[in-house]
């Protein structure tokens, strides 16, 4: 257990509003992703982080942004929510190369757009 | 574009019985690895298959990478009620993240029913 934990785990939220999820890890891992979970679509990644201050996109980045000023800290930001954004999110760590090495997941975040 | 496609969606068996997943892709990928997902809870990796051809066994579950790596199965033996779950299958096309977009690409899932 990698030690990773999200908060809120529950927010219910309306449109336009700005929202902040917070990935808090106690591992050190370097790596650390989001990823969005939704029915007919799976997992797919938002953004991740590959060190302090260091991120990059993923696959569905639009409509959010990340930050991590700490090596345990990762923030998802939605600047202005909309209902399409509705759905569960979940942050990742990981120590290397995420080739061979585990992805370990917290348990989720499930955001509700108004 | 879904890069991973896993068959069957559902499946829905009696204890006892043995099962195979399949994983399939038209992409090469450097690793491939199995998730197990429980209801309200985040994936638990299971195994990562590395090497093309090669076999992976976790008690009553095996795994198997393609030759050419584009896909992926996972058998199970004797399949039992503590086997219930969505399993999901992810690729790694990098070695390393970062340079663009990258971490794990992942299959919708199989969602997994063993009635005792």
């Amino acid at each position: 257990d990698a030690g990773i934990t999200q908060s809120p785990r529950h927010k219910v939220t309306e449109t336009g509003t700005p929202v902040t999820l917070r990935c808090h890890q106690t591992e050190n891992h370097r790596y650390m992703y989001w990823y969005r979970q939704d029915p007919g679509h799976g997992l797919r990644l938002i953004h991740y982080s590959y060190g302090v201050k260091d991120t990059d996109k993923g696959e569905v980045s639009d409509g959010y942004s990340v930050s991590r000023s700490k090596t345990e800290d990762f923030l998802l930001t939605l600047e202005s929510a909309t209902s399409s954004q509705t759905s569960v999110y979940f942050c990742a760590t990981g120590l290397g190369a995420v080739s061979t090495d585990t992805q370990y997941f917290g348990p989720g975040t499930r955001l509700t757009v108004l | 574009t879904q890069l991973l496609e896993q068959s069957p969606q559902f499946l829905s068996i009696q204890e006892g019985e043995n099962l195979t997943v399949y994983c399939n892709s038209s992409s090469v990928f450097s690793s491939l690895q199995w998730y197990r997902q429980e209801p309200g809870e985040g994936p638990v990796l299971l195994v990562t298959v590395v090497t093309g051809g090669e076999v992976k066994k976790l008690k009553r579950l095996t795994f198997q990478f393609g030759d050419a790596r584009k896909d992926s199965s996972l058998h199970i033996t004797a399949a039992q009620p503590g086997d219930t779950g969505l399993y999901l299958c992810a690729g790694a096309r990098r070695m390393y993240s970062g340079g663009g977009a990258d971490g794990l690409t992942f299959g919708k899932g199989t969602h997994l029913i063993i009635q005792p």
